[in-house]
């Protein structure tokens, strides 16, 4: 029973270099978002999905990318990567649109932007 | 906008003392309300999930109220353990699909 997959689960980067982010479910979940957890802050959302080929963006979107081409995956990339984006990444998965499901959480990655 | 806050950030006591951890939020229009544990460098783990029109729901040694015109949800932790020393988090659901969260509690659980 996988449930929500993160890789990598660290990552150093230098400033300016892009990354992608994975993140699986194999729970048929229509419903993935993508949080960044900062020391003394609650998880912010960054960008969501309802469903294959639909995103919108989140709490704070800018400098980061999403694409929702199955059902299972739904990567994070970063482009051009700042300091600013040293972070733990959350990746979340829910039964469906609906609002009344609970939510399942990947392990986390840890990125540190030098 | 949705706020949660939790209070206090931090909690230490003495194994056996039950715990209390408040959040409060700012909007009552919300659908549910989940409780999460998360343990040192690991993911966030669901503990409980109270629908807006519950008032409680009880898992083992935890229940959790929720008073939603008042905007305050309350974690109850009976006979505490010193594994039971985590951050918890609590996360309000309102009539979108965008969770949001408090900055958590951390308790600490002394043998």
């Amino acid at each position: 029973n996988a449930g929500v997959t993160q890789t990598p689960k660290f990552q150093v980067l230098k400033t300016g270099q892009s990354m992608t982010l994975q993140c699986a479910q194999d729970m048929n979940h229509e419903y993935m978002s993508w949080y960044r957890q900062d020391p003394g802050m609650g998880l912010r959302l960054i960008h969501y999905s309802v469903g294959a080929g639909i995103t919108d963006q989140g709490e704070v979107p800018n400098g980061y990318n999403v694409s929702r081409s199955t059902t299972e995956d739904f990567p994070l990339r970063l482009l051009s990567a700042a300091p600013s984006q040293t972070s733990v990444y959350f990746c979340a998965s829910s039964p469906e649109a609906a609002l009344v499901t609970e939510a399942f959480f990947g392990q986390g990655t840890r990125l540190t932007v030098v | 906008k949705q706020e949660v806050t939790q209070i206090p950030a931090a909690l230490s006591v003495p194994e056996g003392e039950n715990l209390v951890l408040n959040c409060s939020f700012t909007d009552s229009a919300i659908y549910n309300l989940q409780w999460f544990r998360q343990d040192p460098g690991k993911g966030l783990t669901s503990l409980l999930l109270i629908q807006s029109s519950q008032r409680e729901q009880t898992s083992g040694r935890l229940n959790a109220s929720l008073d939603k015109s008042s905007g305050r949800s309350t974690l109850y932790i009976a006979a505490s353990q010193p594994g039971d020393s985590a951050t918890y988090l609590c996360a309000v659901r309102p009539h979108d699909y965008k969770l949001s969260f408090g900055a958590g509690t951390t308790v600490t659980v002394r043998a």
